[in-house]
């Protein structure tokens, strides 16, 4: 597609519930990043894929969240037993090759949990 | 590890005024520099990168140098305008020591005043 594409836009959650939350990238990107923002603060990194393996991990906050990229393409961030912290906005990137080119950011998923 | 500080905001101007917001790094490595910017209700764009010690990045009348001796990077804009007022974001990756994601400051709030 023409940019980075996710969804919802909004999303609002009872705590303890599970969510998706859908990325699709530029085609042919080969690298995709999931990061949230809280209010005023900076994107946090919370995971990286090249093609479909997560290179790097180490963002994710603890086990109940979760990524997958199985083709390579589409990613969905899933996050178990929500909790009201877990509330920002999640936004997905995707590059070329890697972070050296520079990302392009889709709009973001706003997650409410109340 | 690898961090960004950029000067705290609201930066307050008025149009045509000279701008300069501070950013400061700290690597292990030769980063890549970036600065990102997300005007209100969009998503964050790539404003502006360097990728070695001397380079000057600029787009849309802001420059930025990469300072290695001084391990800054700041954005600087002869005269600023009412469009400009956004969220500012300095950012490094550091691939060349296999960390293969953007690492974000927390941001810096720019208003315009007509």
């Amino acid at each position: 597609g023409a940019g980075v594409s996710q969804t919802p836009s909004n999303k609002v959650t009872e705590k303890g519930k599970y969510v998706e939350l859908r990325c699709d990238p530029i085609s042919g990107h080969t690298a995709l990043y999931w990061y949230r923002q809280s209010l005023g603060q900076g994107p946090e990194f919370l995971i990286y894929f090249q093609g479909t393996g997560a290179a790097d991990d180490s963002g994710l906050p603890n086990d109940r969240f979760f990524a997958v990229r199985p083709e390579g393409s589409v990613s969905t961030l899933k996050i178990q037993r929500t909790e009201r912290g877990d509330s920002a906005v999640y936004l997905c990137a995707s590059s070329p090759t890697g972070p050296q080119d520079g990302y392009t950011f889709g709009s973001g998923t706003r997650l409410t949990v109340v | 590890g690898n961090s960004v500080t950029q000067m705290e905001g609201p930066v307050t101007l008025s149009e045509e005024a000279f701008l300069t917001i501070n950013c400061t790094y700290t690597a292990t490595g030769y980063p890549s520099l970036f600065w990102y910017v997300q005007y209100p209700g969009e998503g964050l764009q790539l404003l502006l990168k360097a990728t070695k010690a001397d380079d000057k990045g600029s787009n849309k009348g802001f420059e930025a140098t990469y300072r290695k001796e001084t391990t800054s990077f700041h954005l600087e804009k002869g005269s600023v305008q009412v469009s400009d007022s956004a969220v500012y974001f300095c950012a490094l990756s550091d691939p060349m020591n296999r960390d293969d994601k953007i690492i974000f400051g927390k941001g810096t709030r720019l208003h315009i005043l007509p």
